[in-house]
């Protein structure tokens, strides 16, 4: 089992809401990602987290705040965004070995509006 | 810092040829190339290549790896409709667990019935 999942699906937010995005699996991996992928564009870094630690960001705004409740949960809170946000955000997650092998599974992502 | 690049950025086949997509890259701490399938949503995993000129199979796909000139190709024979799709080369670098991915631009592949 390869699966990752996130919710919602969808999300149309305003630049004065507060939402945030969930990401969860169950395959015992310890380290969770998250990307951000506009049209046409590969996807970008954003945040990792290794052993439920924040390893990497890539300089993302502070209004991404990024969150690992545990090490099945990965959650990006998002407040005051604007309109150049609006994007797929794609959650994936490794076995986090300090391996060649480790692979990332991504999830089905959360297509973003901001308005 | 990092670099993957892709050619061709896009492809227009016919059913029943073969492509040859490319990928090389300039990273450090290399540690594997990975090749992705990107339709509507999320990536999906194709191959991981770790060795030189080891050949991965899965298929139709195929994939090598050459780490002394730093590219990799990825083929697919007796392409079909199906096949359409964005393929994406990313390798992992870093130094300590939880790796990170460089994404080229991607291959757009439509493959005409």
């Amino acid at each position: 089992d390869t699966e990752v999942t996130q919710t919602p699906k969808h999300l149309v937010m305003g630049m004065t809401n507060k939402k945030s995005l969930k990401c969860e699996q169950h395959m015992g991996h310890r380290a969770m990602y998250w990307y951000k992928q506009k049209a046409k564009k590969p996807p970008e870094l954003m945040f990792v987290y290794s052993y439920e630690k924040l390893s990497i960001n890539e300089s993302v705004p502070s209004r991404f705040s990024p969150e690992c409740p545990n090490s099945s949960l990965l959650n990006l809170h998002l407040h005051a965004l604007q309109p150049e946000d609006s994007a797929l955000y794609l959650c994936a997650s490794s076995q986090g070995r300090d391996s060649p092998t480790d692979t990332q599974y991504f999830g089905p992502g959360t297509r973003l509006t901001v308005l | 810092e990092d670099k993957v690049v892709q050619s061709p950025l896009s492809l227009v086949v016919h059913e029943g040829d073969t492509v040859t997509l490319n990928c090389s890259y300039e990273v450090t701490n290399f540690r594997s190339l990975l090749w992705y399938k990107q339709e509507k949503k999320a990536p999906t995993f194709l191959f991981m290549l770790t060795s030189s000129g080891i050949e991965k199979k899965s298929g139709r796909l195929s994939s090598i790896l050459d780490k002394k000139e730093l590219f990799s190709i990825l083929n697919i024979t007796a392409t079909q409709t199906g096949d359409s799709a964005i393929y994406l080369c990313a390798v992992s670098s870093g130094e300590t667990s939880g790796s990170r991915l460089t994404f080229g631009e991607g291959t757009q592949l439509t493959v005409n019935p």
